[in-house]
């Protein structure tokens, strides 16, 4: 089944340094997604992507549509401590049997030093 | 504008039993979608209903299930529980199908099985 390999699994950095991470795939998809999720709480949708190599911005975080359609990574600038969490990649694709399902990433564990 | 609600937070269940898990979605949404999410296995979509249709479906077993009322209301029953069921479940809510840019996730039900 389609699967997204989303690396690195974990990050320490310390406050106001960069973070980039990334999700790749073997299946094309229609829509890359990234959310973030704080313990106890679901995910929160952070950026959506569209089309291949697009590329959005939201405040300090960057993502970007691989132009494949198979690959998408997420840039957070200057982090904070308020940064700390998991971090999710997405993709929506069409089924074969023309359903649509939603594919996670396992996840990156940010910890951000103060 | 309240956010999508889910009861119980917190179940303790044995082998064998069955559950049941409700989510409320946000005011004005019909779809409503769960995800069971592990540490090994991370976040997988179970199945998405819209106006008490089942749309899409995950590759879970049978004892998964689901429904969807008039009010959009929505219910996960978990038939012969075993020891792997053990789990977060979310359910997202958006206004309609296939939406997942407009998702909306609960803070999940904490599922442990004994």
């Amino acid at each position: 089944g389609q699967q997204l390999n989303q690396s690195p699994q974990s990050m320490f950095i310390q406050e106001g340094e960069d973070v980039s991470m990334n999700c790749t795939s073997s299946s094309i998809f229609n829509t890359w997604l990234w959310y973030k999720q704080d313990p106890g709480e679901g995910p929160v949708l952070l950026i959506a992507l569209y089309k291949a190599g697009e590329l959005t911005s939201n405040g300090r975080l960057t993502a970007q549509f691989g132009i494949t359609r198979k690959d998408s990574f997420l840039n957070i600038s200057a982090s904070i401590p308020s940064d700390v969490g998991i971090y999710f990649c997405a993709g929506h694709l069409f089924t074969q049997g023309g359903s649509e399902k939603l594919v996670f990433g396992k996840g990156m564990k940010l910890t951000v030093n103060p | 504008k309240a956010g999508v609600t889910q009861t119980p937070r917190y179940l303790i269940k044995t082998r064998g039993q069955q559950v049941t898990l409700s989510c409320s979605p946000i005011s004005g949404h019909r779809s409503v979608s769960w995800y069971q999410q592990t540490p090994g296995q991370g976040l997988q979509f179970l199945f998405e209903y819209f106006s008490e249709t089942q749309r899409n479906k995950g590759n879970f077993p049978g004892r998964f299930s689901g429904r969807q009322f008039s009010n959009s209301r929505s219910e996960m029953n978990v038939s012969t529980l075993e020891l792997g069921d053990s789990a977060l479940y979310l359910c997202a809510s958006s206004s309609t199908s296939g939406s997942y840019n407009e998702q909306f996730f609960g803070p999940g039900t904490r599922l442990t099985v004994l």
